[in-house]
């Protein structure tokens, strides 16, 4: 169905601990979404880029995370010191960008202990 | 803010059965996916919408921009459709999508 590939499938992070997570968005597609999906199913719009450039990131994104899609390379995400709220599906989509329509990758399951 | 509401939260099936899933929107949306989200996590694209009615072997879904709803019907259902859906809207010229917050289906035998 998607071929947005995300890597790792599962972290775990003490607090305070750095955590990576990447994607390739799929081919042709240059605009890429970072959502955070919780445990009880409510999504968070994190940051999302069109190639290389920031379109719009939320509060908790510009002060605790760092995020880049350099061109020839996967996207990222980072959380710069994890909290146990951070704890949640981390989900990358990506989109050809007229159509509006969005592939999601599997995701990567962050467990802040 | 806008707001997607989906209902039912949870859902029951016998096999052979159907039933529809419903989303409402609380502001004008430019268009509407539906995903299922498997045990693994992964969100399967079902349908985009633009505007009106697609069907896909058993499942069908209509978007009414003009009175801010969706639906998805799931007509014979098997134990393999057991999982949660989602719907979620585009909103904006930016493409973001808001969720609604699921519905669990459970097919049974």
């Amino acid at each position: 169905n998607s071929k947005v590939i995300q890597t790792p499938r599962y972290l775990v992070k003490g607090q305070g601990q750095k955590a990576k997570m990447r994607c390739i968005p799929e081919k042709g597609h240059p605009v890429v979404f970072w959502y955070q999906q919780n445990k009880n199913n409510e999504f968070k719009f994190l940051i999302n880029f069109q190639n290389q450039e920031v379109l719009q990131q939320i509060d908790m994104t510009e002060k605790r995370f760092s995020a880049e899609c350099p061109s020839n390379s996967p996207c990222s995400l980072e959380i710069q010191s994890s909290e146990a709220g951070d704890s949640a599906l981390y989900l990358c989509a990506s989109s050809r960008g007229d159509t509006g329509q969005l592939y999601f990758g599997e995701g990567s399951k962050l467990t802040v202990l | 803010g806008d707001q997607v509401e989906q209902s039912p939260s949870a859902l029951s099936l016998h096999e052979g059965t159907g039933s529809a899933l419903r989303c409402n929107f609380t502001t004008t949306m430019r268009a509407v996916q539906w995903f299922q989200q498997n045990s693994r996590g992964s969100l399967i694209n079902l349908f985009y919408l633009a505007s009106g009615t697609k069907e896909n072997g058993r499942l069908k879904s209509t978007f009414n921009s003009k009175e801010s709803y969706s639906t998805l019907h799931i007509r014979d259902a098997q134990l393999e459709d057991s999982g949660t859906y989602f719907c979620a809207a585009i909103t904006g010229n930016t493409g973001k999508l808001i969720f609604g917050l699921g519905t669990t289906l459970q097919v049974q035998p």
